[in-house]
């Protein structure tokens, strides 16, 4: 079981080029979201899918673009990198709990650092 | 907004000392609460979380108290150990409905070394 892997693990771009970042999850669940993690900020939620077919933006969207591809993947797509967009990039999933009552946990993976020059 | 302060760190302790890290936060509604930790070189994985006011959670020694008439959820440990080295996470999460439900606010992150 090895819940969330992200690929690639670490990636220097020139700004002006354009990469995806691959996510999957093993854990069947129907939320995937992507945050960045800057120092001194935190994670930021970058877009977020509630469930395969939907995707929503977070709080940092502009520069990105998300596919949920099936139930089991969720990439995130920079069409034209720059400099700003340097950080650490996780993805992380999580179970909807059907009646609502608890939040989920969110699971995350290992990341991808992401170096713009 | 919704928004998660955590006190400044780093804060460095020797083994068997108390820790407590401070977290506050300004929500709108009714926040579940949560510590998170990420391990160097690794994500972040589910320390502790609470889901209404005055609950505990508890995990691994550590513990937080959800209080809302404070709007705080600090986080301690009776007994740091070296393996504790860390940077943990406050964050909050809405239950249930809404647009925003599900998605995580995370504070800062408090770095914690423990030394021998």
């Amino acid at each position: 079981n090895a819940g969330v892997t992200q690929t690639p693990k670490f990636q220097v771009l020139k700004t002006g080029q354009s990469m995806t970042l691959q996510c999957a999850q093993d854990m069947n669940h129907n939320s995937m979201y992507w945050y960045r993690q800057d120092p001194g900020m935190g994670l930021r939620l970058i877009y977020y899918s509630a469930s395969e077919g939907t995707t929503d933006k977070g709080e940092v969207p502009n520069g990105y673009n998300v596919s949920r591809l099936n139930k089991r993947e969720f990439s995130l797509r920079l069409e034209s990198a720059a400099p700003s967009q340097t950080s650490v990039y996780f993805c992380a999933s999580s179970q909807r709990d059907r009646t609502f009552r608890s939040t989920d946990t969110q699971y995350f993976g290992p990341g991808t650092r992401l170096t713009v020059l | 907004g919704d928004s998660v302060t955590q006190m400044e760190g780093p804060v460095t302790l020797s083994e068997e000392a108390f820790l407590t890290i401070n977290c506050t936060y300004t929500a709108t509604g009714y926040p579940s609460l949560f510590w998170y930790v990420q391990y160097p070189g690794e994500g972040l994985q589910l320390l502790l979380k609470a889901t209404k006011a005055d609950d505990k959670g508890s995990n691994k020694g550590f513990e937080a108290t959800y209080r809302k008439e404070t709007t705080s959820f600090h986080l301690e440990k009776g007994s740091v150990q070296v393996s504790d080295s860390a940077v943990y996470f406050c964050a909050l999460s809405y239950n249930a409905g809404g647009t925003s439900y599900g998605k995580l606010t995370f504070g800062q992150g408090t770095i914690l070394t423990v030394h021998p």
